[in-house]
């Protein structure tokens, strides 16, 4: 199970960072995404941290945010700097299946606002 | 970037019937890395289908996947009330990671 936390109103070129508890595994054992879905759109990986702990992310998040995890409270984490109108979003975390960056577990995902 | 399209946009059917979606991508998938998810209003998507063809841990025998290269299908045999959502198409063989824009099954 994926539970996030820590969505809300922000500021343009504000920041918020997002948490995801995960329970019945390890996110270090595992790969780990953020996807978000703009309002009444499709959706979009952003990010992905890789059981050895190396990361990858979409260019349109590149640079303003960045993924890691608390190997020890299984969390998973996503740090949002440079709020831009554009990434106002519902951010799911998202855990692969095999290694490979498909998705067999989610969460209910938090909501993003970027707004003045 | 692997961009992947859906067809149709829309699709009404009735419960029993055969639904038959299409995902086309600008590049070949190699390794048939292709997975399908629903959607229903105000949850989290749900895997279905990975590998073009595997289905999921607790998915009905009724919905199935194939294709290869460009073309992909998913097809749901007889539709039961609880298919009737938004379907999404997804690659992973190239970063970005993307999905296709979605086609929605309601009831007719």
């Amino acid at each position: 199970q994926l539970v996030e936390s820590g969505g809300g109103l922000a500021q343009p070129g504000g920041s918020l960072r997002l948490s995801c508890a995960a329970s019945g595994f390890s996110v270090s054992s595992n790969y780990m995404s953020w996807v978000r879905q703009a309002p009444g759109k499709g959706l979009e990986w952003v990010s992905v941290i890789y059981s050895g702990g190396s990361t990858h992310y979409a260019d349109s998040v590149k640079g303003r945010f960045t993924i890691s995890r608390d190997s020890s409270k299984d969390m998973l984490y996503l740090q949002m700097d440079s709020l831009r109108a554009d990434d106002t979003a519902m951010y799911y975390c998202a855990k692969s299946l095999e290694w490979l960056l498909f998705f067999d577990c989610w969460g209910q995902g938090t909501l993003v606002t970027v707004s003045s | 970037e692997i961009v992947l399209t859906q067809s149709p946009g829309t699709l009404s059917l009735s419960p029993g019937e055969r639904a038959t979606l299409s995902c086309r991508a600008s590049h070949s998938v190699g390794n048939r890395y292709l997975a399908w998810y629903h959607q229903k209003p105000g949850q989290a998507p749900r895997l279905l289908i990975y590998g073009a063809s595997s289905r999921a841990t607790g998915i009905p025998a009724r919905f199935s996947g194939s294709g290869s290269g460009t073309d992909f299908t998913l097809t749901i045999s007889r539709l039961e009330p609880e298919d009737f959502a938004v379907y999404f198409c997804q690659q992973y063989d190239d970063s970005p990671f993307t999905f296709g824009p979605g086609t929605k099954v309601d009831i007719k």
